[in-house]
C-alpha cells in the first residue's frame, strides 16, 4: 500500500520567515496531494490541494510544489505569522480508490513573534 | 450548514466495554471514513463507506465495526473495548470523485473529533 513520509516533526521559525515541510510517497499511481492544518483540539482543515497533472499551485501566502519523477511534494508558507502555528499533515491518494487517504506523520510549526 | 458532527467529543470507558460514536453530515456527500489518530502517527483509516449501505476496510479495522445506515450518518462501533483503542477518533466525509468534473479525487471534510480513553 502507499507510504506516505513526513519531514522535519517539529519546524521552528521566526515570524516573518518561510517554512517548508517535505513529504515522499511511494505509490507512483497516486495522483491528489491534499495538506491539512490542524489547530488544537479542532479536526484537520485543508488548507490546500495539488493534482498530478499540475507542478505547482499557489494560494496567497501558501504554495505546494509536485515532483512526480522524484516522487516528493512540499508546502511553502511564506511571511509567517503567530495564527500559522500548528500541526501540518500531509496526504496522498489514487483517484477512484474510495478518495482514501494516507496521511504522513505530521508537522509541528511553531512560529515565535 | 454544520458540515461534520460528531458525538461525543470525550468519553472514558473500562476495559470490555461497547459504544458507538456517531458521525453526522450536512454536505449529501456520498463518502464517509473513520480515522484515529495516534501521537507522531498521523490518521490512519479504520473503515470507510462509499455509499448508504455500504462499508469497506481501511488501514487498521481490528477490533471496529461500521455501519451506514442512512446517506448522512456513519456509526463506528466498539464492541469490547481495549487500551489499545485509546484515541482520538475522526470522522470525515467527501463527494464522490465521479461527481467532479473531470472525475477527480474530492476533499475530505473532518469532524473535530472524539477523544476517547479506556482504562
Amino acid at each position: 500500500g502507499e507510504n506516505v513520509e513526513q519531514h522535519p516533526s517539529t519546524l521552528s521559525v521566526q515570524e516573518g520567515d518561510s517554512a517548508v515541510i517535505k513529504c515522499t510517497y511511494s505509490d507512483s499511481a497516486s495522483n491528489y496531494f491534499p495538506w491539512y492544518k490542524q489547530e488544537l483540539g479542532k479536526g484537520p482543515q485543508l488548507i490546500i490541494d495539488i493534482r498530478s497533472n499540475v507542478g505547482e499551485k499557489k494560494d496567497q501566502r501558501i504554495a505546494v510544489t509536485l515532483n512526480k519523477t522524484a516522487k516528493h511534494f512540499s508546502l511553502h508558507i511564506t511571511e509567517t505569522q503567530p495564527e500559522d502555528s500548528a500541526v501540518y499533515f500531509c496526504a496522498a491518494s489514487i483517484v477512484a480508490a474510495g478518495n482514501k487517504l494516507t496521511f504522513g506523520g505530521g508537522t509541528r510549526v511553531l512560529v515565535k513573534p | 450548514n454544520a458540515g461534520v458532527t460528531q458525538t461525543p467529543k470525550f468519553r472514558v470507558l473500562k476495559t470490555g466495554q461497547s459504544m458507538t460514536l456517531l458521525c453526522a453530515q450536512d454536505m449529501n456527500h456520498e463518502y464517509m471514513y473513520w480515522y484515529r489518530q495516534d501521537p507522531g502517527m498521523g490518521l490512519r483509516l479504520i473503515h470507510y463507506s462509499v455509499g448508504e449501505g455500504t462499508t469497506a476496510k481501511g488501514e487498521v479495522p481490528d477490533g471496529y465495526n461500521v455501519s451506514r445506515l442512512k446517506k448522512q450518518n456513519f456509526l463506528l462501533g466498539l464492541e469490547s473495548a481495549a487500551p489499545s483503542q485509546t484515541s482520538v477518533y475522526f470522522c470525515a466525509s467527501s463527494y464522490s470523485w465521479l461527481t467532479a468534473k473531470g472525475n477527480s479525487n474530492q476533499p475530505q471534510h473532518f469532524g473535530d473529533g472524539t477523544r476517547l480513553s479506556i482504562l
